[in-house]
Protein backbone atom coordinates (compact mmCIF):
# COMPACT_ATOMS: atom_id res chain seq x y z
CA UNK A 1 0.00 0.00 0.00
CA UNK A 2 0.93 3.56 -0.46
CA UNK A 3 2.78 5.62 2.22
CA UNK A 4 4.44 8.65 3.46
CA UNK A 5 6.83 9.11 6.44
CA UNK A 6 7.77 11.75 8.42
CA UNK A 7 10.45 10.29 10.78
CA UNK A 8 10.58 14.45 12.01
CA UNK A 9 7.39 15.01 14.64
CA UNK A 10 9.16 18.22 15.29
CA UNK A 11 11.55 20.70 14.98
CA UNK A 12 12.73 23.77 16.93
CA UNK A 13 15.27 26.02 14.94
CA UNK A 14 16.67 29.14 15.65
CA UNK A 15 16.03 31.99 13.01
CA UNK A 16 18.71 31.82 10.59
CA UNK A 17 19.52 27.86 11.28
CA UNK A 18 18.82 26.10 8.17
CA UNK A 19 16.04 23.77 7.68
CA UNK A 20 15.87 19.94 6.29
CA UNK A 21 12.39 18.13 6.94
CA UNK A 22 12.68 14.04 5.87
CA UNK A 23 9.58 12.76 3.66
CA UNK A 24 10.27 9.04 2.76
CA UNK A 25 7.49 7.53 0.18
CA UNK A 26 5.95 4.15 -0.80
CA UNK A 27 4.36 4.12 -4.15
CA UNK A 28 5.39 1.83 -6.86
CA UNK A 29 4.10 3.81 -9.98
CA UNK A 30 4.92 7.43 -11.20
CA UNK A 31 4.96 9.84 -8.69
CA UNK A 32 3.74 13.34 -8.35
CA UNK A 33 5.16 14.45 -4.82
CA UNK A 34 4.00 17.67 -3.23
CA UNK A 35 4.75 19.61 0.41
CA UNK A 36 1.84 21.17 2.27
CA UNK A 37 2.46 23.92 4.99
CA UNK A 38 -0.54 24.98 7.34
CA UNK A 39 0.59 28.28 9.42
CA UNK A 40 -1.66 28.86 12.31
CA UNK A 41 -4.64 29.43 11.82
CA UNK A 42 -4.48 29.30 8.21
CA UNK A 43 -5.89 26.82 5.35
CA UNK A 44 -3.48 24.25 4.07
CA UNK A 45 -1.67 25.16 1.29
CA UNK A 46 0.67 24.00 -1.53
CA UNK A 47 4.26 25.11 -0.62
CA UNK A 48 5.55 23.37 -3.74
CA UNK A 49 4.97 19.86 -6.13
CA UNK A 50 7.26 17.60 -8.11
CA UNK A 51 5.48 16.87 -11.48
CA UNK A 52 8.37 15.39 -13.70
CA UNK A 53 11.79 16.95 -14.87
CA UNK A 54 14.42 18.54 -12.87
CA UNK A 55 14.44 16.66 -8.95
CA UNK A 56 14.97 19.93 -7.79
CA UNK A 57 11.95 21.83 -7.19
CA UNK A 58 12.03 25.51 -5.99
CA UNK A 59 8.82 26.51 -4.06
CA UNK A 60 7.10 29.62 -2.31
CA UNK A 61 8.55 31.58 0.62
CA UNK A 62 12.42 30.28 -0.53
CA UNK A 63 11.98 26.65 0.11
CA UNK A 64 13.16 23.79 -1.96
CA UNK A 65 12.65 20.11 -2.11
CA UNK A 66 14.79 17.49 -4.03
CA UNK A 67 13.33 13.92 -5.31
CA UNK A 68 15.88 11.41 -4.83
CA UNK A 69 14.08 8.43 -6.87
CA UNK A 70 16.78 5.55 -5.96
CA UNK A 71 15.88 7.01 -2.16
CA UNK A 72 12.44 7.23 -2.56
CA UNK A 73 12.64 10.27 -0.52
CA UNK A 74 11.21 14.03 -1.17
CA UNK A 75 13.48 16.18 1.47
CA UNK A 76 12.02 19.82 2.35
CA UNK A 77 15.08 22.43 2.74
CA UNK A 78 15.24 26.69 3.50
CA UNK A 79 18.90 27.20 3.56
CA UNK A 80 17.64 30.29 5.94
CA UNK A 81 14.63 29.94 8.60
CA UNK A 82 12.46 32.79 9.49
CA UNK A 83 10.27 33.16 12.66
CA UNK A 84 7.40 32.99 9.96
CA UNK A 85 8.35 29.80 8.92
CA UNK A 86 6.52 28.22 12.17
CA UNK A 87 4.11 25.87 10.66
CA UNK A 88 3.40 22.27 9.96
CA UNK A 89 4.68 21.07 6.96
CA UNK A 90 2.91 18.20 5.28
CA UNK A 91 4.36 15.77 2.61
CA UNK A 92 2.47 13.93 0.03
CA UNK A 93 2.30 11.42 -2.62
CA UNK A 94 -0.10 10.78 -6.03
CA UNK A 95 -1.47 7.32 -4.66
CA UNK A 96 -2.80 6.38 -8.54
CA UNK A 97 -4.16 9.03 -10.32
CA UNK A 98 -7.38 10.29 -8.20
CA UNK A 99 -6.12 10.83 -4.71
CA UNK A 100 -3.09 11.98 -2.65
CA UNK A 101 -1.97 10.65 0.39
CA UNK A 102 -0.20 12.34 2.85
CA UNK A 103 2.35 11.95 6.01
CA UNK A 104 1.65 12.70 9.62
CA UNK A 105 3.26 15.83 9.32
CA UNK A 106 6.04 18.16 11.05
CA UNK A 107 5.40 20.85 13.33
CA UNK A 108 8.14 23.24 12.85
CA UNK A 109 8.88 26.10 15.45
CA UNK A 110 11.17 28.90 14.85
CA UNK A 111 12.64 30.81 17.84
CA UNK A 112 12.82 34.33 17.33
CA UNK B 1 -10.51 31.92 -10.51
CA UNK B 2 -11.77 28.79 -8.98
CA UNK B 3 -12.82 28.31 -5.23
CA UNK B 4 -14.23 25.92 -2.33
CA UNK B 5 -16.61 26.97 0.45
CA UNK B 6 -17.04 24.74 3.60
CA UNK B 7 -19.08 24.82 6.32
CA UNK B 8 -19.45 25.52 9.10
CA UNK B 9 -16.61 26.62 10.31
CA UNK B 10 -17.38 24.97 13.40
CA UNK B 11 -19.54 22.52 15.05
CA UNK B 12 -20.65 21.00 18.34
CA UNK B 13 -22.93 18.19 18.25
CA UNK B 14 -23.82 15.40 21.09
CA UNK B 15 -23.46 12.05 20.74
CA UNK B 16 -26.08 10.22 18.96
CA UNK B 17 -26.71 13.11 16.40
CA UNK B 18 -26.78 13.62 12.64
CA UNK B 19 -24.14 15.28 10.79
CA UNK B 20 -24.30 17.16 7.46
CA UNK B 21 -20.50 19.25 6.30
CA UNK B 22 -21.01 20.41 3.03
CA UNK B 23 -18.48 21.60 0.50
CA UNK B 24 -18.78 23.35 -2.54
CA UNK B 25 -16.55 24.55 -5.43
CA UNK B 26 -17.12 27.17 -8.02
CA UNK B 27 -14.91 28.39 -11.05
CA UNK B 28 -14.40 24.57 -12.57
CA UNK B 29 -16.20 21.56 -13.69
CA UNK B 30 -15.74 17.86 -12.99
CA UNK B 31 -13.76 18.51 -10.09
CA UNK B 32 -12.42 15.90 -7.83
CA UNK B 33 -13.68 15.82 -4.96
CA UNK B 34 -11.97 14.84 -1.35
CA UNK B 35 -12.88 14.70 2.22
CA UNK B 36 -9.68 14.12 5.04
CA UNK B 37 -9.28 14.00 8.49
CA UNK B 38 -6.65 15.80 10.25
CA UNK B 39 -5.75 14.62 14.05
CA UNK B 40 -2.96 16.15 15.82
CA UNK B 41 0.22 13.98 15.20
CA UNK B 42 -1.69 11.74 12.30
CA UNK B 43 -1.56 13.77 9.32
CA UNK B 44 -4.20 13.93 7.23
CA UNK B 45 -6.42 10.13 6.73
CA UNK B 46 -8.27 10.15 3.35
CA UNK B 47 -12.05 9.41 4.22
CA UNK B 48 -13.93 9.97 0.93
CA UNK B 49 -13.56 10.94 -2.52
CA UNK B 50 -15.64 11.40 -5.82
CA UNK B 51 -14.66 11.77 -9.52
CA UNK B 52 -17.89 12.31 -10.52
CA UNK B 53 -21.70 12.40 -9.28
CA UNK B 54 -22.77 9.63 -7.49
CA UNK B 55 -19.48 8.00 -7.64
CA UNK B 56 -18.01 7.62 -3.71
CA UNK B 57 -14.68 5.74 -2.89
CA UNK B 58 -14.39 5.10 0.95
CA UNK B 59 -11.25 4.73 1.94
CA UNK B 60 -11.56 3.28 5.63
CA UNK B 61 -14.78 1.68 7.19
CA UNK B 62 -16.10 4.20 9.98
CA UNK B 63 -19.52 5.52 10.83
CA UNK B 64 -19.36 8.55 8.33
CA UNK B 65 -21.15 8.63 4.82
CA UNK B 66 -20.27 10.77 1.59
CA UNK B 67 -22.84 12.11 -1.12
CA UNK B 68 -21.94 14.10 -4.24
CA UNK B 69 -25.84 15.09 -5.20
CA UNK B 70 -24.37 17.60 -7.84
CA UNK B 71 -21.13 18.35 -10.05
CA UNK B 72 -19.26 20.69 -7.81
CA UNK B 73 -21.08 19.57 -4.38
CA UNK B 74 -20.05 17.27 -1.75
CA UNK B 75 -21.64 16.45 1.79
CA UNK B 76 -20.33 14.60 4.17
CA UNK B 77 -22.90 13.11 7.16
CA UNK B 78 -23.38 10.45 9.72
CA UNK B 79 -26.88 9.23 11.19
CA UNK B 80 -25.39 9.12 14.85
CA UNK B 81 -22.38 10.76 16.24
CA UNK B 82 -19.77 9.47 18.48
CA UNK B 83 -17.28 10.63 20.47
CA UNK B 84 -13.92 9.06 18.18
CA UNK B 85 -15.93 11.62 15.15
CA UNK B 86 -14.88 14.45 17.03
CA UNK B 87 -11.89 16.35 14.72
CA UNK B 88 -11.24 18.66 11.99
CA UNK B 89 -12.71 17.69 8.39
CA UNK B 90 -11.33 19.42 5.48
CA UNK B 91 -12.80 19.66 1.84
CA UNK B 92 -10.57 19.66 -1.14
CA UNK B 93 -10.98 19.44 -4.54
CA UNK B 94 -8.30 18.76 -7.80
CA UNK B 95 -8.76 18.77 -11.45
CA UNK B 96 -9.05 15.36 -13.26
CA UNK B 97 -5.91 13.47 -11.83
CA UNK B 98 -4.12 14.93 -9.46
CA UNK B 99 -0.26 15.68 -10.49
CA UNK B 100 -1.46 19.55 -9.76
CA UNK B 101 -1.79 19.00 -6.08
CA UNK B 102 -5.28 19.54 -4.36
CA UNK B 103 -6.82 22.66 -3.04
CA UNK B 104 -8.45 22.98 0.45
CA UNK B 105 -11.36 24.94 2.62
CA UNK B 106 -11.45 26.04 5.19
CA UNK B 107 -12.20 23.05 7.79
CA UNK B 108 -14.82 22.16 9.98
CA UNK B 109 -13.84 21.46 13.53
CA UNK B 110 -16.67 19.49 14.88
CA UNK B 111 -16.32 18.52 18.67
CA UNK B 112 -18.82 15.77 19.59
CA UNK B 113 -20.07 15.98 23.69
Amino acid sequence: AQSVSQHNHHVILSEAASLELGCNYSYGGTVNLFWYVQYPGQHLQLLLKYFSGDPLVKGIKGFEAEFIKSKFSFNLRKPSVQWSDTAEYFCAVNAGASKIIFGSGTRLSIRP
Amino acid sequence: SQTIHQWPATLVQPVGSPLSLECTVEGTSNPNLYWYRQAAGRGLQLLFYSVGIGQISSEVPQNLSASRPQDRQFILSSKKLLLSDSGFYLCAWSGTGVGYGYTFGSGTRLTVV
